[in-house]
This record gives structure tokens, C-alpha cells and sequence, in this order.
């Protein structure tokens, strides 16, 4: 069975471009988070989406949204990057309902996004 | 709010004991997770401790204590593979949502 799998592995973009990073979970997890991790540090939390609505959002900007769909797979897009921006993003996915037990997470390899 | 702290960086030699720690300040939590990344890697789940008290999973074991605000995970029979990044994380009860925090982890370097 497949992990979570994230496109694109590596992109590089320059200021003020968008980008879309995409997600799809194990197979049954209905649970997608997605998380920022920038070089020395650990993962921010962004979004988490359960059954397609959003159940919790970091404290990110409004440049970032995200959306899960009918599939259960998620895509993060981020407008008007800024060089800060540059960083690895995780998506994990897990099986319950946020709040339910041990709600292991999963990641995937992650999308190293370069904003020059 | 919560955060974790944790110790940047520890050293230790193959065949060893090491402890990793994580203190931590919030209002509230469902437990304390430990997760390992390797460089260039995802992160990966090693333990839960949803209850006060030590947890083993092979060589390793976490531990946590509400009263205290403190967990570690314990690595024994220390292998050059785990030279790696630890995180320990938290799951906040926090009305109905769900936003998790890492601590900004630990680099773990073991030498021959």
C-alpha cells in the first residue's frame, strides 16, 4: 500500500508567484494536516481537514488555503510568495477524527519549495 | 498556548543509553508523541504516551508526567542509524479543533 505521496519533491519559484502543492493520504485516512518546516526546526501546523472540512488552521496568512476533496486527497496553495516562505512542506495524514486517540500521523516526503 | 522545549543537539557513542527531554507548557492535552526525521526524510511516529508513565517499543521507550510537565524518550542500545532529529509534540485539547505543536527538536549524533 502506498504512503502519503506529495508533488512536486522540489520547485522553485520567485517572489509574488503562487504554487500549488498536492497531497494524497493512505488509502482510508480521511484526516489531512499540513505543515511547514523550515531547515533547524520543527513542523508548523497550517491546515488539518477531516471529511473535507477544515478543522483547524495555524497561525499562517491568509495567503495560505488549502481544500480537501471528494477523494480525500488536498492540495495547499500559497499566493504571493514571499522569500520566507521558502521552506520544506510536510502533509500527513492520519485515520480518526481529530481529537481521537493517539491520531498518529503519517507524512509524506514533503515539497521543498526555494521562493528566490 | 503551548509550547515544547527540548535540548538542540546531543551527542552519544554506539551501544549507549540517551535521553532525550521535553518539557513543555500548556493548558491542556489529550499526550505527548515523539516523532524521528532523518535528514532529507519525513518524519516518522515512534510513541504515544496518552497516560502518565513509560511506554517501550524495542529500544525505545517514552515517558511522561503531567504533574511535572515532562516527557523523554529514551534510546538504548544506541545504532549509528539513529543519528536522526526528535521531535516530541503535543495534542491540545482545544474546543473542536485540532492544531498540534512540535517542539523544535533534538539532533541526535552518534559516533562509533
Amino acid at each position: 500500500d502506498a504512503g502519503v505521496t506529495q508533488s512536486p519533491t522540489h520547485l522553485i519559484k520567485t517572489r509574488g508567484q503562487h504554487v500549488t502543492l498536492r497531497c494524497s493520504p493512505i488509502s482510508g485516512h480521511k484526516s489531512v494536516s499540513w505543515y511547514q518546516q523550515v531547515l533547524g526546526q520543527g513542523p508548523q501546523f497550517i491546515f488539518q481537514y477531516y471529511e473535507k472540512e477544515e478543522r483547524g488552521r495555524g497561525n499562517f496568512p491568509d495567503r495560505f488555503s488549502a481544500r480537501q476533496f471528494p477523494n480525500y486527497s488536498s492540495e495547499l496553495n500559497v499566493n504571493a510568495l514571499l522569500l520566507g516562505d521558502s521552506a520544506l512542506y510536510l502533509c500527513a495524514s492520519s485515520f480518526g477524527q481529530p481529537g481521537s486517540g493517539a491520531n498518529v500521523l503519517t507524512f509524506g516526503a514533503g515539497s521543498r519549495l526555494t521562493v528566490l | 498556548g503551548q509550547s515544547l522545549e527540548q535540548p538542540s543537539e546531543v551527542t552519544a557513542v554506539e551501544g549507549a543509553i540517551v535521553q532525550i527531554n521535553c518539557t513543555y507548557q500548556t493548558s491542556g492535552f489529550y499526550g505527548l508523541s515523539w516523532y524521528q526525521q532523518h535528514d532529507g526524510g519525513a518524519p516518522t511516529f515512534l510513541s504515544y504516551n496518552a497516560l502518565d508513565g513509560l511506554e517501550e517499543t524495542g529500544r525505545f521507550s517514552s515517558f511522561l508526567s503531567r504533574s511535572d510537565s515532562y516527557g523523554y524518550l529514551l534510546l538504548q542500545e544506541l545504532q549509528m542509524k539513529d543519528s536522526a532529529s526528535y521531535f516530541c509534540a503535543v495534542r491540545p485539547r482545544s474546543g473542536g479543533s485540532y492544531i498540534p505543536t512540535f517542539g523544535r527538536g533534538t539532533s541526535l549524533i552518534v559516533h562509533p
